[in-house]
């Protein structure tokens, strides 16, 4: 039982088109967030939410816009999608926001052609 | 912004031996998290040691944290194939802050 699940897994789409990623988790977690892998390896925060509610949002472009319809799920939306924003997605949950580690989904790798 | 650096970026050994990797940080810290992440997979949680603990253990792995020199280690022991991955430490400040991850150290176990 997939306890922080992301779809889809791979999304290949053309610039200037929008799509969006899904995510879920099953562990009852009240935080959820958004992170970007860039071919490098780094992970960046985009966005986290608490509750339903924002409480992260780090300069990412305004094409990007998180929703969040329940505390079980966090959506991310891409606006333009342009060839800079080909890069490995990952959702993640945590049960507090503090002391205690982040449970990751398996990712979402967009390429943007 | 960054905040943790881990070196080395890149080490091999071979199966059996130890491996330790290093982890500094810049700001002071609530606590530091070591992650691992399998190629073309998701991050897992390892470990986490809290700013006022000083060493910790999992099964294999050993972390240890120095506040005063911003500084971790995570030593895996008696290494294995499985264990090939990168590995991210993770610095968490106070509790709306997001964790910021290092920029990882690529493991390879060579059987």
């Amino acid at each position: 039982d997939t306890a922080v699940s992301q779809t889809p897994k791979y999304l290949v789409t053309q610039m200037g088109n929008d799509k969006s990623i899904k995510c879920e988790q099953n562990l009852g977690h009240d935080t959820m967030y958004w992170y970007k892998q860039d071919s490098k390896k780094f992970l960046k925060i985009m966005f986290s939410y608490n509750n339903k509610e924002l409480i992260i949002n780090e300069t990412v472009p305004n094409r990007f816009s998180p929703k969040s319809p329940d505390k079980a799920h966090l959506n991310l939306h891409i606006n333009s999608l342009e060839l800079g924003d080909s890069a490995v997605y990952f959702c993640a949950s945590s049960q507090d926001r503090v002391y205690y580690g982040y449970t990751f989904g398996s990712g979402t790798r967009l390429t943007v052609v | 912004s960054q905040q943790g650096e881990e070196d080395p970026q890149a080490l091999s050994i071979q199966e059996g031996e130890n491996a330790t990797m290093n982890c500094s940080y810049k700001t002071s810290i609530n606590n530091l998290q070591w992650y691992r992440q399998n190629s073309g997979r998701g991050l897992v949680h390892l470990i986490l040691i809290r700013s006022n603990e000083r060493e910790k253990h999992s099964g294999r792995l050993r972390v240890t944290l120095d506040t005063s020199k911003k500084s971790s280690s995570l030593l895996i022991t008696a290494s294995r194939a499985a264990d090939t991955a990168s590995y991210f430490c993770a610095t968490k400040n106070s509790g709306n802050t997001p964790l910021v991850f290092g920029k990882g150290t690529r493991l390879s176990v060579i059987a």
